[in-house]
């Protein structure tokens, strides 16, 4: 079974650029969710998409956006880019939802985007 | 609201011996945890979970973690390190949404 993918998994971007980031889950999973990863503020939860709606959503500024497709794969997007931008950012997929079945929560993550903002 | 502490943000140890990596936590719905690992360059691994039962749960490559429901830990632990288990490791508690919340995390540095 493909594991999570998540393109590009490097690019450079400068202030006021914006980016979309893509991410393709494991099959059959319905949940993706997003991370940013700096080495000051560790893995902040961005946002979480399940059945094309927007689940969950961290505590990031309207920059920060995403949207699932009918195939469950999501995109991130983020506007205005600023220096601080600049980070891995995850993708994480699971199986389940919120209703029926067992949802323990696990994730099972892509090996990352990471962004450089000039 | 859950919460994660990883007690402690960097652990130098010398190859073969023992290793803990400390997690605490407060959650206000059933507890599930886990200890996720990452290594340079990549995302993060799923070294083990607790979901229910035995409260000493084993996972990947030697390593095993107890829960602690009195004193809210999830401890990490491995007998006997490589160098290859240099790496950062994530303790996180599944929240009341389903969302996993997730520690600082502990840089484990094995020297030769």
């Amino acid at each position: 079974k493909a594991g999570v993918t998540q393109t590009p998994r490097y690019l450079i971007k400068t202030r006021g650029q914006q980016v979309t980031l893509s991410c393709s889950p494991i099959s059959g999973h319905r949940s993706v969710s997003w991370y940013q990863q700096t080495p000051g503020q560790g893995l902040q939860f961005l946002f979480e998409y399940f059945s094309e709606t927007q689940r969950n959503k961290g505590n990031f500024p309207g920059r920060f956006s995403g949207r699932q497709f009918s195939n469950s794969r999501s995109e991130m997007n983020v506007s205005t880019l600023e220096l601080g931008d600049s980070a891995l950012y995850l993708c994480a997929s699971s199986p389940s939802g919120t209703s029926g079945g067992m949802n323990t929560g696990e994730l099972f993550f892509g090996e990352g985007s990471r962004l450089t903002v000039l | 609201a859950q919460s994660v502490t990883q007690l402690d943000s960097q652990v130098p140890v010398f190859e073969e011996a023992p290793v803990e990596l400390r997690c605490n936590y407060s959650s206000s719905v059933s507890v599930y945890l886990f200890w996720y690992v990452q290594y340079p360059n990549q995302g993060l691994q799923l070294l083990l979970k607790y979901l229910s039962g035995s409260t000493l749960v084993k996972g990947i490559n030697g390593f095993e973690a107890e829960f602690n429901k009195s004193q809210t830990s999830f401890h990490l632990r491995k007998p006997s390190v490589h160098i290859s288990d240099t790496a950062e490791y994530f303790c996180a508690v599944r929240g009341s949404n389903y969302k996993l919340t997730f520690g600082k995390g502990t840089l484990l540095t094995v020297n030769p």
